[in-house]
Order: C-alpha cells, then sequence, then structure tokens
C-alpha cells in the first residue's frame, strides 16, 4: 500500500512569491490534514477536510492561503504571496476518518524556505 | 479546549537502556484517544503506539509501552532497550472520540528530543 505522497519536497521562493504543495492520501482515506510544523515543535492544524468538505480551517490564514480537495482525493495547499515567516515544513495526513482511533499516516513533508 | 504537555524538551539513554518520555493533558471528555509517534531526522512522522481512553490496560507494541493514568490525565511511553534508531522527535497527541465536537481533530504535544548514546 502506497503512503501519503506530497511534493515538492523542498521548495526555496523570495518573499512575495505564490507556492503551491500538493498532497494525495493513501487511498480509501477519506479525511486530508494540512499541518504546519515549525523547528522544534509539534505540528499545527491548517485545515482538516472529510471527502471534498473543509470541516476545520479556524487556523488557516485565509488572507494568504488557500487549500483545496477538488472529488475528495487529492489536495493542493497554496500561499499567495509568501512571507518571511511562513518558511517551515508542510505536513499532509491522512485518515479513515472514522470514530475508532486509528492514528494518522503522515506523508514526507515539504520543507519551505522564504528567502 | 484540550491542551497536550511534554515538560521534557530533551532525554538522552545509553543504548539498550529504558527510557520514559512524559506527557500530560487536559480535557473535560471521558473517551478520547492518545497516540504517541516518532519522528526521525529528516524523515516522516510515524505512529508509534495507541491507547484508547476506556481501556484500563496499558498498550504495548514490542519495546514500546505506556503507562496511562486515566485520573491523573498522563500517558507516558516507555521504551525498553534502547536502540539507535529510537533517536528520534517523539510527539504525544490527543483525540477526540465523541462526533458532535469534530472528533477527527488531533492535538499534539511539542514534543520531545530523544538521544541514543552508544
Amino acid at each position: 500500500e502506497a503512503g501519503v505522497v506530497q511534493s515538492p519536497r523542498y521548495k526555496i521562493i523570495e518573499k512575495k512569491q505564490p507556492v503551491a504543495f500538493w498532497c494525495n492520501p493513501i487511498s480509501g482515506h477519506n479525511t486530508l490534514y494540512w499541518y504546519l510544523q515549525n523547528l522544534g515543535q509539534g505540528p499545527e492544524l491548517l485545515i482538516r477536510y472529510e471527502n471534498e468538505e473543509a470541516v476545520d480551517d479556524s487556523q488557516l490564514p485565509k488572507d494568504r492561503f488557500s487549500a483545496e480537495r477538488l472529488k475528495g482525493v487529492d489536495s493542493t495547499l497554496k500561499i499567495q504571496p509568501a512571507e518571511l515567516g511562513d518558511s517551515a515544513v508542510y505536513l499532509c495526513a491522512s485518515s479513515r476518518g472514522n470514530s475508532e482511533g486509528e492514528g494518522q499516516f503522515f506523508g514526507p513533508g515539504t520543507r519551505l524556505t522564504v528567502l | 479546549a484540550q491542551t497536550v504537555t511534554q515538560s521534557q524538551p530533551e532525554m538522552s539513554v545509553q543504548e539498550a537502556e529504558t527510557v520514559t518520555l512524559s506527557c500530560t493533558y487536559d480535557t473535560s471528555e471521558s473517551d478520547y484517544y492518545l497516540f504517541w509517534y516518532k519522528q526521525p531526522p529528516s524523515r516522516q512522522m510515524i505512529l508509534v503506539i495507541r491507547q484508547e481512553a476506556y481501556k484500563q490496560q496499558n498498550a504495548t507494541e514490542n519495546r514500546f509501552s505506556v503507562n496511562f493514568q486515566k485520573a491523573a490525565k498522563s500517558f507516558s511511553l516507555k521504551i525498553s532497550d534502547s536502540q539507535l534508531g529510537d533517536a528520534a522527535m517523539y510527539f504525544c497527541a490527543y483525540r477526540s472520540s465523541a462526533r458532535w465536537t469534530s472528533y477527527d481533530k488531533v492535538i499534539f504535544g511539542p514534543g520531545t528530543s530523544l538521544s541514543v548514546i552508544p
């Protein structure tokens, strides 16, 4: 079984430029999460999808961040324009979304550096 | 709102020895799940062990076991016979099981960096 796939793995951009990250969850996982992880800290949720619906985007800075999950499978997270403080690792995770407490499966992350 | 605290930013252990990582959490819910995740340097995060709050028996996965104290809201991870490959950041996480509270939300602690000394 393929794991959670993310691309690109690394991205370096100038501030004020746009950037996009892509995630393909594990097949059959209807819940998809985007997290931001700063160095030495735990992941912080940006947005959570149940199928194609964003059910929790309260921590997403909507003035510059946007996300979509068309057809309830893969997802794209975009930042426009990027700021220096956006430098971090962006993690995607997926789960079956039931109440069994299975836990989440994480992708390798995209390390973003904003210069 | 739920919170998760890991009071040990860094820990070290001699190879083959045992180490315990601490985690405490705050919640008003009675049913929930607790997890320990491992994140090796520059590698992806993986689930180490999970505990269901309604089960009194502590979870065990090979060399990894937990000490779950529900009344004290404590969830520590014990690693026995530590190996070099255990060196990583370890994150404690909480997840509600109540559907009407967006149960699929997971809250992570700040992490503990574990070093294994040869």
